[in-house]
């Protein structure tokens, strides 16, 4: 089975609020982790990545922290827009040789 | 640079038939991968080729399922006999190296396969 998996399968945003979505991941050995996006009827979106070695990364309106002692993920989207509402999905890839294990994903809905 | 190609975007089968599903990576990556996609579920990987080569195929089922990267021309997944239970979205993705940090996989927009 898969071993990424999602705390909550749908989060209500109020727009111009901050966006939290969470991830917890089963397996120790993974060594890197990415964060897709995906909206209706297309294909995922790589939104920002981050190694084991680290537990923040930044990027434009989004920061990624990762806790490995309660092996979680998340990612936080700032001032959410109504076009981040899609379906948010966290991966992960146990060896650099092998494929991404996709977890289940979230849905983020934006209230105006 | 074109993304990721894959056709047919929809494709409709009769129980039986055969599903042939196309992907062309980006101009340069020569890794490609396979994942499947129920409704309101998170993509299952299939199979991972490199051109020739079949690298990882422990998502695919055993049986009516095959994949194939040839050295010229688009990957093809190829689903034999199909049945209801096969109707999904199909995405690949490509990269220029295997799963590497720092190296993006880029998904196609999927093919919506229906098994009437």
């Amino acid at each position: 089975g898969e071993s990424v998996g999602l705390h909550l399968p749908t989060l209500s945003v109020q727009e111009g609020d901050n966006s939290i979505i969470n991830c917890a991941y089963s397996n120790s050995a993974s060594d890197y982790f990415i964060w897709y996006k995906q909206e209706s009827g297309k294909g995922p979106q790589f939104i920002i990545d981050i190694r084991s070695n680290m537990d923040k990364r930044q990027g434009q309106r989004v920061t990624v922290l990762l806790n490995k002692t309660v092996k979680h993920l998340s990612l936080q989207i700032a001032a959410t827009q109504p076009g981040d509402s899609a379906v948010y999905f966290c991966a992960e890839n146990m060896d650099r040789d092998d494929k991404i294990i996709f977890g289940k994903g979230t849905r983020l809905h934006i209230l105006p | 640079n074109a993304g990721v190609m894959q056709n047919p975007r929809h494709l409709v089968r009769r129980r039986g038939q055969e599903a042939r599903l196309r992907c062309s990576p980006m101009k340069g990556h020569s890794h490609v991968y396979w994942y499947r996609q129920l409704p309101e579920e998170g993509l299952k990987f299939m199979v991972y080729l490199q051109k020739e080569n079949i690298i990882d195929e422990s998502g695919m089922p055993k049986e009516r399922f095959s994949a194939e990267f040839p050295k010229e021309g688009p990957s093809i997944l190829r689903i034999q006999q199909v049945v209801r239970g096969d109707s999904a979205a199909y995405f690949c993705a490509s990269s220029e190296n295997s799963g590497t940090p720092n190296t993006e996989a880029f998904f196609g927009q999927g093919t919506r396969l229906t098994v009437v």
